[in-house]
């Protein structure tokens, strides 16, 4: 069955730090893969996905993952955090053929920049 | 261009009420997603509807029901409600049912069942 893992469920980490947020994924098929970022309170944001091509995608503020097919993993990284990265992230895929677009996520890491 | 959007924002409710949670799509997006996301853990799909119909479920018992307006607006009802119920409901927008689409999240209802 399809899953995802993100290892990690708390990542604390001091601000203009380097940071990597793991995730491996499990499925039969072919997937889309998609990090996204939950501010408290808020809904999901969208910070990259991956859907062919390089295996190195680049998303927004800052934030970079790269595929690995051989691993099945979709690592997430930032080479120097801000305290206001602060945030819990959701690693996802979507299946290549699935009779709908649906996300299956992992259950989060929490990002705790620290001054 | 709007984005997503749902209400309410917050609703207390008592075991065996039923709810109503709507969500309006962003301009343009056909398809729309509701999750469940229990605290301290990823969103789980709950369903999709594409075009008023709806075209894939997860692993929700059939009290959870939904509807998509001609507008693509959409809702999700619960009735029963059990305290395993108390969640985060996201609502998600796409254009088209693309695997490649990216979904768009409302800020999402929290839901307290007593």
């Amino acid at each position: 069955a399809q899953s995802v893992t993100q290892l990690d469920s708390q990542v604390p980490v001091f601000e203009e730090a380097p940071v990597e947020l793991r995730c491996n994924y499990s499925s039969s098929v072919s997937v889309y893969l998609f990090w996204y970022v939950q501010y408290p309170n808020q809904g999901l944001q969208l910070l990259l996905k991956y859907l062919s091509g390089s295996t190195l995608v680049k998303g927004i503020n800052g934030f970079e993952a790269e595929f690995n097919k051989s691993q099945t993993s979709f690592h997430l990284r930032k080479p120097s955090v801000h305290i206001s990265d602060t945030a819990e992230y959701f690693c996802a895929v979507s299946e290549y053929g699935g009779a709908t677009n649906k996300l299956i996520f992992g259950t989060g890491t929490l990002l705790a920049v620290q001054p | 261009e709007t984005g997503v959007t749902q209400s309410p924002t917050h609703l207390i409710k008592t075991r065996g009420q039923q709810v109503t949670l709507r969500c309006s799509s962003q301009s343009g997006h056909n398809t729309v997603s509701w999750y469940q996301q229990a605290l301290g853990q990823g969103p789980q799909f709950i369903f999709q509807y594409y075009r008023e119909e709806e075209n894939g479920r997860g692993n929700f018992p059939p009290r959870f029901s939904g509807l998509q307006f001609p507008n693509y607006s959409s809702e999700l009802n619960v009735n029963a409600l059990e305290l395993d119920d108390s969640a985060l409901y996201l609502c998600a927008s796409s254009n088209g049912q693309g695997w490649e689409e990216t979904q768009y999240f409302g800020p999402g209802t929290r839901l307290l069942v007593l």
